[in-house]
C-alpha cells in the first residue's frame, strides 16, 4: 500500500509569491496534519483536519491556510511567502479509532519550500 | 517555538555503544512519542508511551514515560551503522486531536 504522498517534492519561491503544497493521505486514512520543520529543528504543528473541517490550528499567521476535499487529500496554501518560511513542510495522516486518545501519524516525505 | 528540552543535540558514538537521549517539558503529556527521521523522509514513529511510568522496548530500543508525565526518555543498546540518523521526543495531550509538540532533535552518528 502506498504510504503518504505529497507534491512537490521541492520548490523555489520569491518573497511576496503565493505557495500551494498538496499531500494524499495513505488511503483509509480521514485525518491530515501539516506540520513545518525548520532546517535543524522539530517539526511545528500547524493545522489538522478530518473529515474536510479543521479540528486544530498552531500558533501562525493567516498567511497559512488549509482545506481538505472530498477524497481526503488535502492542501496547504501559504501568501505572500517571507523568507522565514523556508522549511521543510511535512504532512500526516491518520486514521480514528477507538480506545487510545491518540491516533498513529504517519508522515509522508516532505516538500522543501526554499524562499528567496 | 518548541516546548520540549531534549537532549543531547548530538552524539558521535562508536558501534556497539549504548545511547541514552531524554526530553523534558514544563508541561504535562499524555502520550509520549520517539521518531527516527532520515534524510529525505519524514519521520518514523519507533515507540509510543500510553502510562505514566510505563516501559515499553522494541527490539534494542527501550522508552520511558516519566512518573511526572513531563519526561521520557529512549534508550538504544549496540548501536549499529543504520542507528544514524536524528531522533524526536514528541508530546500529545488529551483533547488535542493530533497536535504533536517535538523535541529538538538528537542527531546520532555511528562509527563503524
Amino acid at each position: 500500500d502506498a504510504g503518504v504522498t505529497q507534491s512537490p517534492t521541492h520548490l523555489i519561491k520569491t518573497r511576496g509569491q503565493h505557495v500551494t503544497l498538496r499531500c494524499s493521505p495513505i488511503s483509509g486514512h480521514k485525518s491530515v496534519s501539516w506540520y513545518q520543520q525548520v532546517l535543524g529543528q522539530g517539526p511545528q504543528f500547524i493545522f489538522q483536519y478530518y473529515e474536510k473541517e479543521e479540528r486544530g490550528r498552531g500558533n501562525f499567521p493567516d498567511r497559512f491556510s488549509a482545506r481538505q476535499f472530498p477524497n481526503y487529500s488535502s492542501e496547504l496554501n501559504v501568501n505572500a511567502l517571507l523568507l522565514g518560511d523556508s522549511a521543510l513542510y511535512l504532512c500526516a495522516s491518520s486514521s480514528p479509532s477507538g480506545g487510545y486518545s491518540y491516533n498513529e501519524q504517519f508522515f509522508g516525505p516532505g516538500t522543501r519550500l526554499t524562499v528567496l | 517555538g518548541q516546548q520540549l528540552n531534549q537532549s543531547p543535540q548530538s552524539m558521535f558514538i562508536q558501534e556497539g555503544e549504548d545511547v541514552s537521549m531524554n526530553c523534558t517539558s514544563s508541561s504535562i503529556f499524555n502520550t509520549w512519542l520517539w521518531y527516527k527521521q532520515e534524510p529525505g523522509e519524514g519521520p518514523v514513529l519507533l515507540i509510543a508511551l500510553y502510562k505514566a511510568g510505563e516501559l515499553t522496548s522494541n527490539g534494542r530500543l527501550t522508552a520511558q514515560f516519566g512518573i511526572t508525565r513531563k519526561d521520557s526518555f529512549l534508550n538504544i543498546s549496540a548501536s549499529i551503522p543504520s542507528d544514524v540518523g536524528i531522533y524526536f521526543c514528541a508530546g500529545q495531550r488529551n483533547n488535542a486531536g493530533n497536535m504533536l509538540t517535538f523535541g529538538g532533535g538528537t542527531r546520532l552518528m555511528v562509527k563503524p
